[in-house]
């Protein structure tokens, strides 16, 4: 089992929708947990960090379940700009600050 | 603050030839990365510090070596380029946020083609 895996999609979805990603994580002991946006040719930048209340930021939602090992981001009203590749990352428990990064999910938009 | 910095932005190396990749973070930080990121494979640690003077291999190290003399700096080196060592690489740095969390703020990486 990859130690985080991500469904790579494509997923293509209409201005406007409502689109969901989902995570899973391996390692029981992670306490970090994050959603990074790569756009083509570009370096992944933070999106937003994921605890464990669930936590919202503008139209990007995310959620975590500990018990499931799970992670989504929901993305209402999506925008042609949030067209880019999503990645699921989790921390290597440690006191390195390594992290673990998904392959990414790829959201495509479309007018 | 520029954040975090790399050069050389491109370049291309022929098969045997040496390099190094420098990275500059202007932003305090104690932890600092290599990844490489190839189609398909996502993002591989190569090198990491946890700390000036201080280097330890990462998931795929062979081929790389890497300094970290100065808090601010981290140069990864490749002493004999092999084209599996094309690809883009990223240099990160990152600091214990609140507790164990510890956010990563990426430069905007090095495209290596080695013929």
């Amino acid at each position: 089992r990859k130690e985080v895996e991500q469904d790579p999609g494509p997923f293509n979805v209409p201005e406007g929708a409502t689109v969901a990603f989902n995570c899973t994580y391996s390692n029981s002991a992670s306490q970090s947990f994050f959603w990074y946006r790569q756009d083509c040719r570009k370096e992944p930048k933070l999106l937003m960090s994921v605890y464990s209340s669930g936590n919202e930021d503008g139209r990007f939602t995310a959620q975590l379940n500990r018990a499931s090992q799970y992670i989504s981001l929901l993305i209402r009203d999506s925008k042609l700009s949030d067209s880019a590749t999503y990645l699921c990352v989790v921390n290597i428990p440690s006191n390195t600050g390594k992290l673990i990064f998904g392959q990414g999910t790829t959201l495509q938009v479309k007018p | 603050n520029a954040g975090v910095t790399q050069t050389p932005k491109f370049r291309v190396l022929k098969t045997g030839q040496s390099m190094t990749l420098l990275c500059a973070q202007d932003m305090n930080h104690e932890y600092m990365y290599w990844y490489r990121q190839d189609p398909g494979m996502g993002l591989r640690l190569i090198h990491y510090s946890v700390g000036e003077g201080t280097t330890a291999k990462g998931e795929v190290p062979d081929g790389y070596n890497v300094s970290r003399l100065k808090k601010q700096n981290f140069l990864l080196g490749l002493e004999s380029a092999a084209p599996s060592q094309t690809s883009v690489y990223f240099c990160a740095s990152s600091y214990r946020h609140t507790g164990t969390t510890y956010e990563q703020y990426f430069g905007p990486g090095t495209r290596l083609t080695v013929t």
